[in-house]
Formats: structure tokens, C-alpha cells, sequence
């Protein structure tokens, strides 16, 4: 079975431009999560959606936004772009927001944001 | 004070030793305590999770929680260079709206010298 996908895998942008970063959940699971790593710190939750509807928000500004789509891929987009958005997004997906694996949740590999 | 604690390292142990490692936490309202392995260049991978204070034991791996001492734990035995990587943990509580978020620590890098 495929992983949770995450595209693109690299990305260089500069600042005050736009980016969209995609996710395609594991087969079955209906909930998407997104957090920000950032260099040497622990991911931190942005967005958690579950049948195409936010359920959650993190304390990031309004330039983030996110949506699902009727096949539970999501999109992630960052507007305005600052030097500290650089970081790697993760997505991570359960079947439910409540019920992944082992409570937790499946990751990707990530995107690595570059803006400069 | 951040909601949880985890010493950066780095950690450096011998092939074969027992690693020890720890999150404090300050929020209650914690249910679910994780532990995420996570290789350079690539997303967390789940390894451990626990529910209740006390031990939860997986082949050479160890998660303990202690609720009274807002503390968790993770032990790995006969430690391999093939355990080098960073370790997190990670902490999830119900956010309201149906939604649930995890909350974790900065990670600890490990080295594992053979």
C-alpha cells in the first residue's frame, strides 16, 4: 500500500510569493493533518481537515490556508512569503481525526520549503 | 514554559548500550503519549504510543508514563547504529470540534557508535 505523498519533495521561493504544497492521504483515510518543522524543533500543527471540512487550526497567521478535496487529497497554501516560512511541511493522515494508527498518525516525507 | 520539554542532545552512546530517553509535559489535558523516529530527510515514523501511566514494552523498545510526574520515557536496549536518528515525542489532546492535534517536543538526535 502506498505511504502518505507528499509533492513537490524541494522547493526554493522568494520572499512574498505565493506556494501550494500537495497530499494525498493513505487509501481509506479521510483526514488530513499539516504541521511546520522547522529546522531543529519538533513539527508544529497547522491545519487538521476531515471530510473536506477544517476541524482544527493552529496559532499560524491568516496567510495559511488549506483545503481538502472530495477525494481527501489536501492542499496547503502560503501566501506572502517570509524567510521563517522556510521549513519542512508535513502532512500526515488517519482515518478519522481520532483515530489513527495507534492514536497517531501516518506522516509523509515531507516538503522542504526554501524561501530566500 | 513550552507545553513540552525534550533535551536536543545531541546523544552519543557504544553499540549494545541502553539509551535513555525523556519529555515533561505541563498540559493535562494530554491523553495520548507518543514516540516518533524521524531519519534525516524524512517524516516521523510512529513507534510507541501509551495511554495509561506505566510501561509498555515492543522487542528492544521501552515507553513508560508517568502522569503524576507529568514525565514520559522511552528505553532502547542493546542500542544499533541503525537506531541513530532523532527521536520525538509527542503528546496528543482533544482540541475541540472534533479535532485532535499533536504537541511535540524538539527532539532528541542519537548516535550510535559501532
Amino acid at each position: 500500500d502506498a505511504g502518505v505523498t507528499q509533492s513537490p519533495t524541494h522547493l526554493i521561493k522568494t520572499r512574498g510569493q505565493q506556494v501550494t504544497l500537495r497530499c494525498s492521504p493513505i487509501s481509506g483515510h479521510k483526514s488530513v493533518s499539516w504541521y511546520q518543522q522547522v529546522l531543529g524543533q519538533g513539527p508544529q500543527f497547522i491545519f487538521q481537515y476531515y471530510e473536506k471540512e477544517e476541524r482544527g487550526r493552529g496559532n499560524f497567521p491568516d496567510r495559511f490556508s488549506a483545503r481538502q478535496f472530495p477525494n481527501y487529497s489536501s492542499e496547503l497554501n502560503v501566501n506572502a512569503l517570509l524567510l521563517g516560512d522556510s521549513a519542512l511541511y508535513l502532512c500526515a493522515s488517519s482515518l478519522s481525526p481520532g483515530q489513527g494508527k495507534n492514536y497517531g498518525y501516518t506522516f509523509g516525507s515531507g516538503t522542504r520549503l526554501t524561501v530566500v | 514554559q513550552k507545553e513540552v520539554e525534550q533535551d536536543p542532545g545531541p546523544l552519543s552512546v557504544p553499540e549494545g548500550a541502553i539509551v535513555s530517553l525523556n519529555c515533561t509535559y505541563s498540559n493535562s489535558a494530554f491523553q495520548y503519549f507518543m514516540w516518533y523516529r524521524q531519519y534525516s530527510r524524512k517524516g516521523p515514523e510512529l513507534l510507541m504510543y501509551t495511554y495509561s501511566s506505566g510501561n509498555k514494552e515492543d522487542g528492544r523498545f521501552t515507553a513508560q508514563v508517568d502522569k503524576s510526574s507529568k514525565y514520559i520515557s522511552l528505553f532502547i536496549r542493546d542500542s544499533q547504529p541503525s537506531d541513530s536518528a532523532t527521536y520525538l515525542c509527542a503528546m496528543r489532546a482533544y482540541s475541540g470540534a472534533g479535532s485532535y492535534q499533536l504537541t511535540f517536543g524538539k527532539g532528541t538526535k542519537l548516535s550510535v557508535i559501532p
